[in-house]
Formats: structure tokens, sequence, C-alpha cells
């Protein structure tokens, strides 16, 4: 069964510090993995996308790192400041024959920087 | 990346009264467009796939006479939440995938999907 793990649910942090968010994947045919920001009451925003071939990307102070063998993905953030606070969202992307691509969502994890 | 916009961002409405919920792309053709449904503290759950022209693909459980579905250009899709009720409250987000000039719109290597701002429906 084609699914997306996430820890922690939450997570409370100060402001200034790094955290780092977890993505245990079991989907396959793999495409490539998302992570997305969300913050309340808006859409979902895209953070970073990698394939399996990548194995890490940076997006100002997001980095993303992918382990395509154990399936297993991080989302670091570093110097968080309040405007980090939000849902982060786990995506996988499983394609199939004929070129159909289905999106495979985690429950997120809610981020909340105090400071 | 590439703009999705919905209108309204947010609507109430008496139960049993029909909304329409509008997603737009504002710098690309839609060829696909998508519609997932979030409730509070979950995470988004696809509703329908619509291609441009073509009837929508319904999820397994989506009622398709209560969810109409319509995508006649390749900029706008509508969805309609036919005779509403209060279970039927929800964060409604649209996403949509497609081309921008003779280029797909985004990266073509990762097949991306923009997400639009959300319609928040709240049925009294």
């Amino acid at each position: 069964k084609n699914q997306v793990e996430q820890s922690p649910q939450s997570l409370i942090i100060l402001e200034g510090k790094n955290c780092t968010l977890q993505c245990n994947y079991t989907v396959s045919p793999f495409s490539n993995l998302r992570w997305y920001k969300q913050d309340t009451g808006r859409g979902p925003v895209s953070l970073t996308i990698m394939t399996f071939s990548e194995n890490t990307k940076s997006n100002g102070r997001y980095t993303a790192t992918l382990d395509a063998d154990t399936k297993q993905s991080s989302l670091h953030i570093t110097a968080s400041q309040l405007s980090d606070s939000a849902s982060y969202i786990c995506v996988v992307s499983a394609r199939f024959s004929g070129g159909y691509n289905k999106l495979i969502f985690g429950a997120g994890t809610r981020l909340a920087v105090h400071p | 990346g590439a703009v999705v916009s919905q209108h309204p961002s947010r609507v109430i409405c008496k139960s049993g009264t029909s909304v329409k919920i509008e997603c737009r792309s504002l710098d690309f053709q839609a060829t696909t467009m998508f519609w997932y449904r979030q409730f509070p503290k979950q995470s988004l759950m696809l509703m329908a796939t619509s291609n441009e022209g073509s009837k929508a693909t319904y999820e397994q459980g989506v009622e398709k006479d209560k969810f109409l579905i319509n995508h006649a250009s390749l900029t706008l899709s509508t969805l309609t939440v036919t005779s509403a009720h209060p279970e039927d409250s929800s964060f409604y987000i649209c996403s949509a995938k497609g081309y921008r000039g003779r280029g797909l719109a985004g990266d073509s290597s990762y097949n991306e999907q923009f997400f639009g701002p959300g319609t928040r429906l709240t049925v009294l």
C-alpha cells in the first residue's frame, strides 16, 4: 500500500533554532518527493522537489535530503523564524504506466516557532 | 513557478444551497486540474482529476453528482457543491499542471502541480 508517514506530528521550537522533520514512504513506482509548506488557511507552496538520483536540495534556509534506498527524507530548517510556523507536508509522486502520476500526501508536521 | 488562483477565498452558505468554486491558471494553460479537500488538521485528499474538455475522474467514495466539476477551458475549472450540508464544510484546494508556451509549466523533470490558495466553505 502506498503510504507516506511523517514525524513528528507537531513540533515547537524557539526562534533561531534549527529543526529536522522526517518523512518515510512506501510508494512504488517512485517518481519524485516533494516538501510543501502550508500556512494556515492557505494552499501548499512547494519548497523542494527531488528525484531518486538527488540526495539533497536546498532552498534558502530549507534543506531536504532523500535516501531512496531506505525510502526516507528529511527537511532541515536552519535559523528558524516566526514565519516558519506552518504545516510541512511530504508528498511522494508515483508514476504509473502511460505517464499517469499520483501524489501521495503525508499528514504533515505542524511546526510552531515561538519567540 | 506558475500561479493558480481560486475564488472565492471563503464562502458561507445555508444548508441545501449550491456553491460554485472557481480555479484559474493565470500564466499557463492547465491541461489537467485536480480538486482536493482538506479537513482540519488533516492532509489533502484528492477528490477528482479533470482534463480540459473531458469528464472528471472521481476518487473512490466521492459522489460525482454532489461535487460537479467542469473544466471547459485551459484556464478555468469549477467545482460546484450541490445541496451543501454542514458535513461538506471543509477547505477545498485546486491544483493544476500544463503548458506555458511550447514547454511545460514548471520543471518537466518533476511533473509539477501548482496549488491554489484554497477556498474555505462553511455550511450552516
